[in-house]
C-alpha cells in the first residue's frame, strides 16, 4: 500500500527559530498533498495544500508567511514553520493520495511531527 | 464546506464487548474514510468506504451513502484498539480535501 513518510517524528525548537518539516510519498507519485495541524484531544485542521511546481493554497486563516510549503518534487512537499513561538506548538500531520483519477484509493497519512517551541 | 458529526465522542468498553461509531455528513461525497489515530499521533487508514460495506476482521464499516451516513463497528473490542477513531470525507476532484469530523474516544478496559 502507499506510504508517507515524514520527518522529523519530533522536535522541540526555540522561540525565534525556524523548523522544517519533510513530507514524502515512498512508493507513489503524489501531485497534491495536504498538511493539517491537530491540537490536543481535537479534531485535524487543514492548513493548506500543497501542489507540485506551484504555489500552496492555504486555508482561511493561516498565515502564509509564516508556514512556508514547498512542493519541489512529485514526492516531496516540506512544511518551515519560521519564527517559531509558543503557540505554533502543536502536532502537523501531511497526507497524499496515490493515483490520478477518483475511487479506489483514500488518503494516506504520515506519522505526524510533534512540535514544541521553547 | 462539509459538516460531519461523530457519535458518540466518548465510548468505554470492556474487552469483549461490541459497539458502533456513527458518522453522519452533510452533503454527497465521493471519499470517506474512517481512521484510528493510535496514541503516537499515528492515523491508520481502516477503510476506504464511500458506499456499501466493508469488512476486515474484527472491523467492519457500512456507508449508506444516499442517507449522508457511515457505521463503523468494532466486534470483541481489545484494549489495543483504544484511541480515536476518526471520520473523513471528501468530494469532487482527486485534488479535493477531506473534512474530518471531532472523532470518537474509545477506552477499551481489561
Amino acid at each position: 500500500g502507499a506510504v508517507v513518510s515524514q520527518h522529523p517524528s519530533r522536535v522541540i525548537c526555540k522561540s525565534g527559530t525556524s523548523v522544517k518539516i519533510e513530507c514524502r510519498s515512498l512508493d507513489f507519485q503524489a501531485t497534491t498533498m495536504f498538511w493539517y495541524r491537530q491540537f490536543p484531544k481535537q479534531s485535524l485542521m487543514l492548513m493548506a495544500t500543497s501542489n507540485e511546481g506551484s504555489k500552496a493554497t492555504y486555508e482561511q486563516g493561516v498565515e502564509k508567511d509564516k508556514f512556508l510549503i514547498n512542493h519541489a518534487s512529485l514526492t516531496l512537499s516540506t512544511l518551515t514553520v519560521t519564527s517559531a513561538h509558543p503557540e505554533d506548538s502543536s502536532f502537523y500531520i501531511c497526507s497524499a493520495r496515490e493515483g490520478g483519477s477518483p475511487g479506489g484509493y483514500g488518503y494516506t497519512f504520515g506519522s505526524g511531527t510533534r512540535l514544541t517551541v521553547v | 464546506g462539509i459538516q460531519v458529526e461523530q457519535s458518540p465522542p466518548d465510548l468505554i468498553l470492556q474487552e469483549g464487548a461490541n459497539s458502533t461509531l456513527r458518522c453522519n455528513f452533510s452533503d454527497s461525497v465521493n471519499n470517506l474514510q474512517w481512521f484510528h489515530q493510535n496514541p503516537w499521533g499515528q492515523l491508520i487508514n481502516l477503510f476506504y468506504i464511500p458506499s456499501g460495506t466493508k469488512q476486515n476482521g474484527r472491523l467492519s464499516a457500512t456507508t449508506v451513502a444516499t442517507e449522508r451516513y457511515s457505521l463503523l463497528y468494532i466486534s470483541s473490542s481489545q484494549t489495543t484498539d483504544s484511541g480515536v477513531y476518526f471520520c473523513a470525507v471528501g468530494r469532487g476532484s482527486t485534488l479535493g480535501r477531506l473534512y474530518f469530523g471531532r472523532g470518537t474516544q474509545l477506552t477499551v478496559w481489561p
